[in-house]
Parts: structure tokens; C-alpha cells; sequence
């Protein structure tokens, strides 16, 4: 059964800088990969959708990476803004594509 | 309509009632989604439909039914509420299965 964690559960940084979250995952055998922000009482906003034969993907401040053979994801912030702060989620499809499989999240906190 | 509507945005519900909760998209996308997130269990996939007349089952499908009659709706029925489905529930869609997901913003619902 595909598994996702993320580490760290929580994040506080200073403003301006650069960070990384980490998503890692069981079953290498993904279709695609998403990373998600989700404010407090609100619905998940899509950032960035990675396929699974891509290795990165950037927009804007944000750049997510991919490795399938050792799991893992990773989405660097580039000089955070208070407006990051939010719960970053990562999700994987399984490898037919029909359902994503959602990590619990890191909560970011930017400080100004 | 611009994007995902979900109705109601929240809901006091006895145990027993049945309840439709309703999603609308207007992007005129082939696959939808019901996911529930809970506190400490993140988001779960209850039902999916890949394209107008069909559905699936999710990771936790029971208690729940579905139907896709049109491209943009997808209720979804607690024929019987229970306690243990007080929850916020997310719509999504996506232009077709292991594409990005978008997500609606949500219903609150507490079974009592």
C-alpha cells in the first residue's frame, strides 16, 4: 500500500529565506506527483503537477523536484514571504491514475 | 460559476438523515473526485468517476454512493449518517484521470 510522509510536520522561518520541503513515498511505481497549499479553513490550491518522466518543475518562486527510483519529492520556496504560510501537501497517484494518495502536510510559518 | 461550487459550505446533521452534498464544476473536466479530511488523517479518497456515467470506489468508500449522470455534477449521498462522518468534505476535478486535481472549497459536516 503507497504511503506518503512528509517531514517536517511543522516549519517557522524568517523571511527571505530559501526552504525545502520534503515528501517521500513507499511505492516508486507513481503516475504523477502534486504538491498542494492549503490555507487555514480553506480548500487545497494546486502549485505544481510533476509527471512521473519529468525530474523538476518550477513556477514562479516555487520549484518542485522528483526522484522515482529513491521516492522522494522535494519543493523548494525561494525567498518566502509571509503569504507562504500555509499547509504544503504532497500527493501521489497511484500507478493507474485514478486516485491521488495525500501526505498529512508541513505547516509553514513565515515570520516578517 | 467559475471553477468548483460546492453546496452546502456547512451542515449540522442528526445521525440517521440522509444527505446529498452537491459539486458543480464548470471546466467541463471528465474526472471528479469526493475526498474527507480529518485531523491527523489527512485527505482520503471516498469515491471517483472518470467520466460521466461511471464511478469507483476510493480508499474509504462505505457509507457513501455516488453518481455521474452529467460532465459537471457529482453528489454525493450519506444515505444514513453516522457520527463517525463528520468531516470536511473536498470535491476536486481534473481534465481526466492522473491529470492536476482542483479542488472546491469545501463542506463542513457534523453528524450529532
Amino acid at each position: 500500500k503507497q504511503e506518503v510522509t512528509q517531514i517536517p510536520a511543522a516549519l517557522s522561518v524568517p523571511e527571505g529565506e530559501n526552504l525545502v520541503l520534503n515528501c517521500s513515498f513507499t511505492d516508486s511505481a507513481i503516475y504523477n506527483l502534486q504538491w498542494f497549499r492549503q490555507d487555514p479553513g480553506k480548500g487545497l490550491t494546486s502549485l505544481l503537477l510533476i509527471q512521473s518522466s519529468q525530474r523538476e518543475q518550477t513556477s514562479g518562486r516555487l520549484n518542485a523536484s522528483l526522484d522515482k527510483s529513491s521516492g522522494r519529492s522535494t519543493l523548494y520556496i525561494a525567498a518566502s514571504q509571509p503569504g507562504d504560510s500555509a499547509t504544503y501537501l504532497c500527493a501521489v497517484y497511484n500507478q493507474a491514475g485514478t486516485a491521488l494518495i495525500f501526505g498529512k502536510g508541513t505547516t509553514l510559518s513565515v515570520s516578517s | 460559476i467559475a471553477g468548483i461550487t460546492q453546496a452546502p459550505t456547512s451542515q449540522i446533521l442528526a445521525a440517521g438523515r440522509r444527505m446529498t452534498l452537491r459539486c458543480t464544476q464548470d471546466m467541463r473536466h471528465n474526472a471528479m473526485y469526493w475526498y474527507r479530511q480529518d485531523l491527523g488523517l489527512g485527505l482520503r479518497l471516498i469515491h471517483y468517476s472518470n467520466t460521466a456515467g461511471t464511478t469507483g470506489k476510493g480508499e474509504v468508500p462505505d457509507g457513501y454512493s455516488v453518481s455521474r449522470a452529467n460532465t459537471d455534477d457529482f453528489p454525493l449521498t450519506l444515505a444514513s449518517a453516522v457520527p463517525s462522518q463528520t468531516s470536511v468534505y473536498f470535491c476536486a476535478s481534473g481534465v481526466q484521470e492522473g491529470n492536476e486535481q482542483f479542488f472546491g472549497p469545501g463542506t463542513r459536516l457534523t453528524v450529532l
